[in-house]
């Protein structure tokens, strides 16, 4: 079956530290990835995707992800957290269908 | 920038209630989504429309319809409203189709409470 996971609920990082937010897929084909970020009380802001090509894309706020073929990855991650990066983090992928399969969520909290 | 608005954000219905969620775009975007949001399974999409009049089936339509009369508008439509229906409501549009790795934009959510 089509399915993206977030294997974590909650991460947890100083302000100032890097960040790693996890996801992998289990698709056919040649996917694409999406990462969305909400913040309390609003819809999904588009961050990056990967569609083809270099394997690292770069999006916005400078966040940053890596897409893995081997392993079936594409971490969100960003060099410097800030506070006002905490938010909720969705991996999404397209598999071979026109729809996105979403993940269930990583809630981020970066810490003073 | 794009806009995705959405008629309310906090609605409180009563079962058995007929519950009208209206979305609209202000970018000419050719298709519009319909998920819902529950904590802990992510998003799952409704239903979906690529044109005016045409409507696509998603993951979960069950207890659900939609309608598309005009290009900037999909309304999501409860036809008696179960409290299995509380959730959060989040419309979305794009340009192209996810198959060309257009990403959607989204409203700001509603949040349907069934009592």
């Amino acid at each position: 079956a089509q399915s993206v996971a977030q294997p974590e609920d909650q991460v947890n990082v100083a302000e100032g530290n890097p960040l790693t937010v996890k996801c992998t897929y289990s698709v056919s084909g040649n996917p694409y990835l999406f990462w969305y970020v909400q913040y309390p009380n609003r819809g999904l802001q588009f961050l990056l995707k990967y569609i083809t090509g270099d394997n690292l894309v770069k999006g916005s706020y400078g966040f940053e992800a890596e897409f893995n073929k081997s392993q079936t990855s594409f971490h969100l991650k960003k060099p410097s957290a800030l506070v006002s990066d905490s938010a909720l983090y969705f991996c999404a992928v397209r598999p071979f269908t026109d729809k996105l399969i979403f993940g269930t969520g990583t809630r981020l909290q970066v810490f003073p | 920038d794009v806009k995705v608005t959405q008629s309310s954000r906090y609605l409180v219905k009563r079962t058995g209630e007929k519950v009208f969620l209206e979305c609209v775009q202000d970018m000419d975007h050719e298709n519009m989504f319909w998920y819902r949001q529950d904590p802990g399974l992510g998003l799952r999409l409704i239903y979906f429309s690529y044109d005016v009049k045409m409507k696509e089936k998603g993951d979960i339509p069950e207890g659900y319809s939609v309608s598309r009369e005009k290009k900037e508008r999909f309304s999501l439509i409860l036809e008696s409203a179960s409290t299995n229906q509380t959730s959060m409501y989040l419309c979305a549009s794009s340009w192209g189709r996810v198959a060309e790795g257009y990403e959607q934009y989204f409203g700001p959510g509603t949040r349907l409470t069934v009592t």
